[in-house]
């Protein structure tokens, strides 16, 4: 089974902006990995950001933004808030098979 | 407003079995593939398994594989998770989550998840 990897935690200032980055062990990722990106704040059932690398939800906040970037996917926040302190989640597909990345733990400090 | 709600979660002793089921509303049940994650306690999220809107094909995190069976029910709109050969380490909450079409694997709208411990 491959793994993914996340950074396990980022720092970034109220109005500052960080890049996520979630990459694979069988080598680059690709749109033909269905990326998305989930936030989970504590003691709460996660929420879906972003959906095949770039796709937003009516709900997703417009300060978030995925993309492909260097052999693998990434989540940017641009003007952090406070309310964005969570863990931040990726996965990808593998035929069918679906892997989480170990998350990000991300503080607005 | 689509929801998904979880249920079926408890205390059970290891070697032992559980169904899960997952109810769903405000959507067309039988158009989306439905998914089981899970949570360990101070954990990440574990993939554990997906169903395809016309159950025709199943996907099962390695971890799962043999013990575990998803199934569902477009009729009651409902998924089921089949757990047996229960460990310790199965013991997290377990959220139910819809997909975005037909043959999505990944999770899209979670449920609140529901708590599964396994101990003696």
């Amino acid at each position: 089974q491959a793994v993914v990897t996340q950074e396990p935690s980022l720092t970034v200032s109220p109005g500052g902006a960080v890049t996520l980055t979630c990459g694979s062990s069988t080598g680059p990722v690709t749109s033909g990995h269905f990326p998305y990106w989930f936030q989970q704040k504590p003691g709460q059932a996660p929420r879906t950001l972003i959906h095949d690398v770039t796709e937003k939800y009516s709900w997703t906040p417009a300060r978030f933004s995925g993309s492909l970037l260097g052999g693998k996917t990434a989540l940017t926040l641009s003007g952090a808030q406070p309310e964005d302190e969570a863990e931040y989640y990726c996965l990808l597909t593998y035929s069918g098979v679906v892997v989480f990345g170990g998350g990000t733990k991300l503080t607005v400090l | 407003e689509v929801q998904v709600l979880e249920s079926g979660g408890g205390l059970v002793q290891p070697g032992g079995s559980l169904r899960l089921s997952c109810s769903a509303s405000e959507f067309t049940f039988n158009n989306y593939g439905m998914t089981w994650v899970r949570q360990a306690p101070g954990k990440g999220l574990e993939w554990v398994s997906a169903i395809v809107g016309n159950g025709y094909d199943t996907f099962y995190a390695d971890s799962v594989k043999g013990r575990f069976t998803i199934s569902r029910d477009d009729s009651k709109s409902t998924a089921y998770l089949e757990m047996n050969s229960l460990r310790a380490d199965d013991t997290a909450v377990y959220y139910c989550a819809k997909g975005r079409g037909p043959y999505s694997t990944q999770p899209e709208v979670w449920g609140q998840g529901t708590t599964v411990t396994v101990s003696s």
